[in-house]
């Protein structure tokens, strides 16, 4: 059972450089999710995609990119990284709306350094 | 707007004791709460949810929460802390209806540590 599977787990940027954090899910889920974590901030949501072929912005979305390349994968794009994305990724899913059976499933994580 | 505030950074217990952690919440109408947990280098997990129903709600690993609508608190326990409970735990509140998990708003977070 893989879940939701987040690559990298680490990853060092230079300010300006650009780079993708990619996120699988092979649950069959319809909506997936970016988080970012913050020490002191909890989980604030940067772009979710409610299902295949549809995204919008989160609380955070400035200087981030998504894609919805299908269903099982959903990527976060950094453009031209600066220190304030230092953080930690998380991606998740879950299998639709909220309801009496939703929980999100959540990856490890991708630890980001932007120096 | 809705909000959700975990008034302790960390809460300290000891191995065998009750353990609680604190949540209080505000959203406009009925809430969906839920608890999550994060331990080192990991996802968070899902331990329970409430929607509706009866107001004690129990969940994963022997975890339990209190919803409270008077009082607008939905707080974790657990009648005796493990040492492998020691993590990071996490509330969450949604407006009750339709909708995905954009709707959620999570808490800071609340350190347990279980001191054997």
């Amino acid at each position: 059972n893989a879940g939701v599977t987040q690559t990298p787990k680490f990853q060092v940027l230079k300010t300006g450089q650009s780079m993708t954090l990619q996120c699988a899910q092979d649950m069959n889920h319809n909506s997936m999710y970016w988080y970012r974590q913050d020490p002191g901030m909890g989980l604030r949501l940067i772009y979710y995609s409610a299902s295949e072929g549809t995204t919008d912005k989160g609380e955070v979305p400035n200087g981030y990119n998504v894609s919805r390349l299908n269903k099982r994968e959903f990527s976060l794009r950094l453009e031209s990284a600066a220190p304030s994305q230092t953080s930690v990724y998380f991606c998740a899913s879950t299998l639709g709306g909220l309801g009496p059976n939703t929980e999100a499933f959540f990856g490890q994580g991708t630890r980001l350094t932007v120096v | 707007a809705q909000s959700v505030a975990q008034p302790e950074d960390q809460v300290n217990v000891a191995e065998g004791n009750p353990l609680t952690v604190k949540c209080t919440y505000s959203v406009s109408g009925n809430p969906y709460l839920f608890w999550y947990v994060q331990y080192p280098n990991r996802g968070l997990q899902f331990l329970l949810k409430y929607i509706t129903g009866d107001n004690l709600v129990k969940g994963s690993y022997g975890f339990e929460a209190e919803f409270n609508k008077s009082q607008t608190s939905f707080h974790l326990k657990k009648p005796s802390a493990l040492v492998s409970d020691s993590a990071l735990y996490f509330c969450a509140v949604s407006p009750l209806g339709r909708g995905g998990y954009q709707k959620v708003t999570f808490g800071t977070g609340t350190k347990l540590q279980v001191i054997p």
